[in-house]
């Protein structure tokens, strides 16, 4: 079946710096991919949607230059959480479409990425 | 808006007995999902209903649909231990899934 792979699973970092996310379907072709955001306990936050060729699609109150989305192929999408500061520690989980139901949005999940500034 | 709505917030069971989890929306689908996510990892499709269907199978699970009440109930049988999980609702608005708050399931064996 199609499978998400998500890099890296844990990524401590201090206030200040960049860090990427990369998202990469194995299988299967990904002209879209979907960027969510968890907080403990709680429901997922779609952040943007990322388009292959194309610039991403931000949900309201996003920031677009904050959190920068890159879809460089139809299999890698990446997530730069760019001057990172404490209040953006989550849990970052991306997503495709990957599975075959006719006129239905059906997700594969990466395994999630947990982010910790200091 | 948050579209889904999940009751209860947290159901603990012993293992051998049914899991019930309800999931209220607002607005109108194009299907309603579950999914399940493990701790500290991504969630994993588990059943999809269209909003022409009221009820469906999967294995141990009964998803039922109501969209004149806007509601969905996700039944899973005979629960096990390894059932242990959060499980949430998506609402399929025609192009983007919104997820509900979720219900943390804990089966004790």
């Amino acid at each position: 079946g199609a499978v998400v792979s998500q890099h890296p699973s844990r990524v401590i970092c201090k206030s200040g710096t960049s860090v990427k996310i990369e998202c990469r379907s194995l299988d299967f072709q990904a002209t879209t991919m979907f960027w969510y955001r968890q907080f403990p306990k709680k429901s997922l936050m779609l952040m943007a949607t990322s388009n292959e060729g194309s610039k991403a699609t931000y949900e309201q109150g996003v920031e677009k230059d904050k959190f920068l989305i890159n879809h460089a192929s139809l299999t890698l999408s990446t997530l730069t959480v760019t001057s990172a500061h404490p209040e953006d520690s989550s849990f970052y989980i991306c997503s495709a479409p990957g599975q075959a139901y006719s006129g239905a949005n059906v997700l594969t999940f990466g395994a999630g990425s947990r982010l910790t500034v200091l | 808006s948050q579209q889904g709505e999940e009751d209860p917030q947290a159901l603990s069971i012993q293992e051998g007995e049914n899991a019930t989890m309800n999931c209220s929306y607002k607005t109108s689908i194009n299907n309603l999902q579950w999914y399940r996510q493990n701790s500290g990892r991504g969630l994993v499709h588990l059943i999809l209903i269209r909003s022409n269907e009221r009820e469906k199978h999967s294995g141990r699970l009964r998803v039922t649909l109501d969209t004149s009440k806007k509601s969905s109930s996700l039944l899973i049988t005979a629960s096990r231990a390894a059932d242990t999980a959060s499980y949430f609702c998506a609402t399929d608005g025609y192009g983007k899934l919104t997820f509900g708050q979720g219900t943390i399931l804990t089966v004790h064996p």
